[in-house]
């Protein structure tokens, strides 16, 4: 079975910390997302990356970088962490992106989510 | 720019009955996948179903059947025989043909009601 871990089910932070979220896939995937979910506003792509040291921007980037220096480790960094930035964090991964493997090759694995609260 | 809608924010629905869930999605690429995932109050995501843009028949798994019309760009998801542990927040997604990103709707909870 997939495996996608993230370091942290809740994780309280104050104003202005950095913030670091881990997300670990175990199945070799190229694909990984960062997405934030808030109520009535679904999920919301943060930051995907296709390969080893490769990212880019997704719909709402702003306050957050990433970092993929090994294929199966993505980081969500929030370099100074504020209150607007509580919200649930999942991570997913996915084989591979786009038609090379079949749009079904596009589903994606998700991580149990990181619930951060910033005071 | 795609876009995922989910006009739903909330349903009740009895034990043992259907329900359908509405989404409708906007795309101009030919090639697009739709997905359909389950997240219950623990927060996990579970994936239920896909249907792809090129399928000719609907996507069935088990209880879940999506109910695909191209034309219309309506991608439902129907739930047969509903159970209590069905109570739960559904997503839709769309992934793209580009590296297969997601749109996610904003959610339907479904209470399922003995």
């Amino acid at each position: 079975d997939v495996k996608v871990t993230q370091s942290s089910r809740y994780l309280v932070k104050r104003t202005g910390e950095k913030v670091f979220l881990e997300c670990v896939q175990d199945m070799d995937h190229e694909n990984m997302f960062w997405y934030r979910q808030d109520p009535g506003l679904g999920l919301r792509l943060i930051y995907f990356s296709y390969d080893v040291k490769m990212k880019e921007k997704g719909d709402i980037p702003e306050g957050y970088s990433v970092s993929r220096e090994k294929k199966e480790r993505f980081s969500l960094i929030l370099e100074s962490a504020s209150t607007n930035q509580t919200s649930m964090y999942l991570c997913a991964s996915s084989p591979s992106g786009g038609l090379a493997g079949g749009l079904m090759s596009n589903e994606q694995f998700f991580g149990p989510g990181t619930r951060l609260t910033v005071l | 720019a795609q876009k995922i809608t989910q006009t739903q924010p909330g349903m009740f629905v009895q034990e043992k009955e259907a329900v359908t869930l509405d989404c409708t999605y906007d795309t101009s690429d030919p090639s697009y996948g739709l997905f359909w995932y389950k997240q219950p109050s623990s927060g996990e995501m579970i994936f239920l179903i896909y249907q792809g843009s090129y399928d000719q028949q609907n996507a069935t798994e088990g209880r879940y059947s999506l109910n695909f019309q191209k034309a219309r760009k309506s991608a439902n998801l129907v739930i047969s025989a509903s159970q209590l542990g069905d109570s739960a927040m559904y997503f839709c997604a769309m992934s793209d043909s580009s590296w297969g990103k997601f749109q996610f709707g904003a959610g339907t909870q479904v209470v399922v009601t003995p």
